[in-house]
């Protein structure tokens, strides 16, 4: 299947600074990419949908100038958290949706997910 | 909210078939059925999708109802690596993906 990468893999920040976490598809174009975090035995809440050249669409609760998306190319996708703080400490995980994959259903491919620790 | 019923936890002995049942019964009929899987501390991992026919991969079979209101994920031979929870998805092509809760596979050895 299509591999989708994120990076940094694992973070530790202090609290009140940002830190970027990078998601790319590697052997795909993507359109859309799309945001997702998930606390320990919960499961994984969307946060926002990424489009190619213009602004992300966020989820209801999301605060957009917190979590600042961008996707500045049709591979790449960025997640900002700004101003950081000890709960959003959790585990953030990106994924691709495939462009124009025919008749079979633009199938959406996961990072490998990112932990983030606010100290 | 996730279009999906999903038990919330199953187990299968090492070697057998694991069958994980899925009811969808207000899906469209533009909406496929996807599984994927998430290993500790991992992404999601696609498994398999389908729209009306049953599917076979090297991973997995999916056996979709004919009114396709239901469907079963089997893994063939199930080994402790399969351990994992699985999530059954519906959705349209150009849909985002919402996660319920999944059912949470055991492998016993």
């Amino acid at each position: 299947g299509a591999v989708v990468s994120q990076h940094p893999s694992r973070v530790i920040c202090k609290s009140g600074t940002s830190v970027k976490i990078e998601c790319r598809s590697l052997d795909f174009q993507a359109t859309t990419m799309f945001w997702y975090r998930q606390f320990p035995k919960q499961s994984l809440m969307l946060m926002a949908t990424s489009n190619e050249g213009s602004k992300a669409t966020y989820e209801q609760g999301v605060e957009k100038d917190k979590f600042l998306i961008n996707h500045a190319s049709l591979t790449l996708s960025t997640l900002t958290v700004t101003s950081a703080h000890p709960e959003d400490s959790s585990f953030y995980i990106c994924s691709a949706r495939e462009s124009d994959s025919g008749v079979s259903g633009n199938t959406i491919y996961f990072g490998e997910g990112s932990w983030l620790t606010v100290v | 909210d996730a279009k999906t019923t999903q038990p919330p936890s199953m187990d299968c002995a090492e070697g057998r078939a694991a069958n994980l049942p899925c009811n969808h019964s207000t899906i469209s009929g533009n909406e496929y059925v996807y599984w994927y899987r998430q290993i500790h501390s991992q992404g999601p991992q696609y498994i398999i999708h389908g729209l009306k026919n049953n599917e076979t991969n090297e991973m997995a079979s999916l056996i979709i109802t004919e009114d396709r209101k239901s469907s079963t994920l089997i893994l063939p031979h199930a080994t402790l690596r399969d351990t994992a929870v699985y999530y059954c998805i519906v959705r349209a092509r150009d849909d985002k993906i919402i996660f319920g809760k999944g059912t949470r596979l055991h492998i016993l050895p």
